[in-house]
């Protein structure tokens, strides 16, 4: 079955671009009509979602991050990317990749990956 | 957006029922019919429940059930059991391509 694993830096500084990337395993990202997201959630606290990306490139982001979230593609190799600029404290988070099966809900979560934002 | 609004802590005994509420607005809870609801246990990602407001997934018992009425959609726990204490989180979409989830309740099975 479809599995996701993130990876990237835990550590980032801040002012700098955080980027972590999920590789999909299992299955192919192309096939479908699936979105893909990312999913962040500071220590006990509530989840947020960051935005997703089609398979054809198409993205959408939340509005309140909007301006510093870039989501990437690369379908040669199974995986989609996060891009988040200018990171402060507030961006330290357990960051999940998922993926939109069911209609507008997250069915499938990779396990998550802490990023701590810190000089 | 606002995060939609969820109890801190709700709780029952084995085999009782609980339900939490998930409060919104009708740009997103009462606009669609697109709420979904979470199960998150420590240290451990989100797992799906509930989706399109009372659909459950294969394999997600049927003690599960979710509801809604206006702007508040509801999830139900019947038969509790030990593993259902966890941390439960509805989303809903916003509309604009723009997805909200809830505070979180946790539920203590005592």
């Amino acid at each position: 079955q479809v599995q996701l694993q993130e990876s990237g830096p835990g550590l980032v500084k801040p002012s700098q671009t955080l980027s972590l990337t999920c590789t999909v395993s299992g299955g192919s990202i192309s096939s479908g009509s699936y979105y893909w997201s990312w999913i962040r959630q500071p220590a006990g606290k509530g989840l947020e979602w960051i935005g997703r990306i089609y398979t054809s490139g198409s993205t959408n982001y939340n509005p309140s991050l909007k301006s510093r979230v870039t989501i990437s593609v690369d379908t040669s190799k199974n995986q989609f990317s996060l891009k988040l600029s200018s990171v402060t404290a507030a961006d330290t988070a357990v960051y999940y990749c998922a993926r939109t099966g069911a209609p507008h809900a997250f069915d499938i979560w990779g396990q998550g990956t802490m990023v701590t934002v810190s000089s | 957006q606002s995060a939609l609004t969820q109890p801190p802590s709700a709780s029952g005994s084995p085999g009782q029922s609980v339900t939490i509420s998930c409060t919104g607005t009708s740009s997103d809870v009462g606009g669609y019919n697109y709420v979904s609801w979470y199960q998150q246990h420590p240290g451990k990602a989100p797992k799906l429940m509930i989706y399109e407001v009372s659909k459950r997934p294969s394999g997600v018992p049927d003690r599960f059930s979710g509801s809604k009425s206006g702007n508040t959609a509801s999830l139900t726990v019947s038969g509790l059991q030990a593993e259902d204490e966890a941390d439960y989180y509805c989303s809903s979409y916003a509309g604009s391509n723009n997805f909200v989830f809830g505070t979180g309740t946790k539920v203590t099975v005592l």
